[in-house]
């Protein structure tokens, strides 16, 4: 069974940063591309970050170019995204979700449940 | 970017009825779009990809058409456990974009 587990949401102050993870099971990690999309209370969903399977390839939302960085670790499993100089309106539930399809065409088939990310102060 | 606008924001149904969504991109995305269904405290369900194709153990009742600009999900007969949000998203290049949803109330 494919599964995708985030954490590291939590309170931050504005102008402070934060680590959130997702670990992945079920699947050969390696051989898929990962995204975060996020979500903030009560609103769509907003797309942040690609990262391909060997790392070769990453893209960012203008809104967080800059700030965040998105990295993985096959041999872990897992999949990371470093948020700097946080602002309010980075607050939101944050996704990862499993690219499926072929270059650069891809859906989005697992989700994980999300973790939440509070930037207030 | 590619702006997606879906309607209507929320459509009131009645269980058995058929419900109709649409999505429109501001500019061709081809047939790379995508449909999901999300419901309070949940993630999103992938329902259908490529315009047209259902996701794996998604049910017959949900159907996806439409291509280039224009698309359309359709519900043929609501079940208590389909209403829910639904947002259509493109992934023709990047960035890939999300409709604002549409809500799928009991009527």
């Amino acid at each position: 069974e494919v599964q995708l587990v985030e954490s590291g949401g939590g309170l931050v102050q504005p102008g402070g940063s934060l680590r959130l993870s997702c670990t992945a099971s079920g699947f050969t990690f390696s051989n898929y591309n990962i995204n975060w999309v996020r979500q903030a209370p009560g609103k769509g969903l907003e797309w942040v970050s690609y990262i391909s399977g060997s790392s070769s390839t990453i893209y960012y939302a203008d809104s967080v170019k800059g700030r965040f960085t998105i990295s993985r670790d096959n041999g872990k499993n897992s999949l990371y995204l470093q948020m700097n100089s946080l602002r309010a309106e980075d607050t939101a539930v944050y996704y990862c979700a499993r690219g499926r399809g072929s270059y650069p065409f891809y859906y989005f088939d697992y989700w994980g449940q999300g973790t939440l990310v509070t930037v207030s102060s | 970017e590619i702006v997606m606008t879906q309607s209507p924001a929320t459509l009131s149904v009645s269980p058995g009825e058929r419900a109709t969504l649409s999505c429109r991109a501001s500019q061709s995305v081809s047939s790379n779009l995508a449909w999901y269904q999300q419901k309070p405290g949940q993630a999103p369900r992938l329902l259908i990809y490529g315009a047209s194709t259902r996701a794996t153990d998604i049910p017959a009742r949900f159907s996806g058409s439409g291509s280039a600009t224009e698309f359309t999900l359709t519900i043929s007969s609501l079940q208590s456990e389909d209403f829910a949000v639904y947002y259509c998203q493109h992934y023709n290049n990047w960035p890939y974009t999300f409709g604002q949803g549409t809500k799928v109330e009991i009527k």
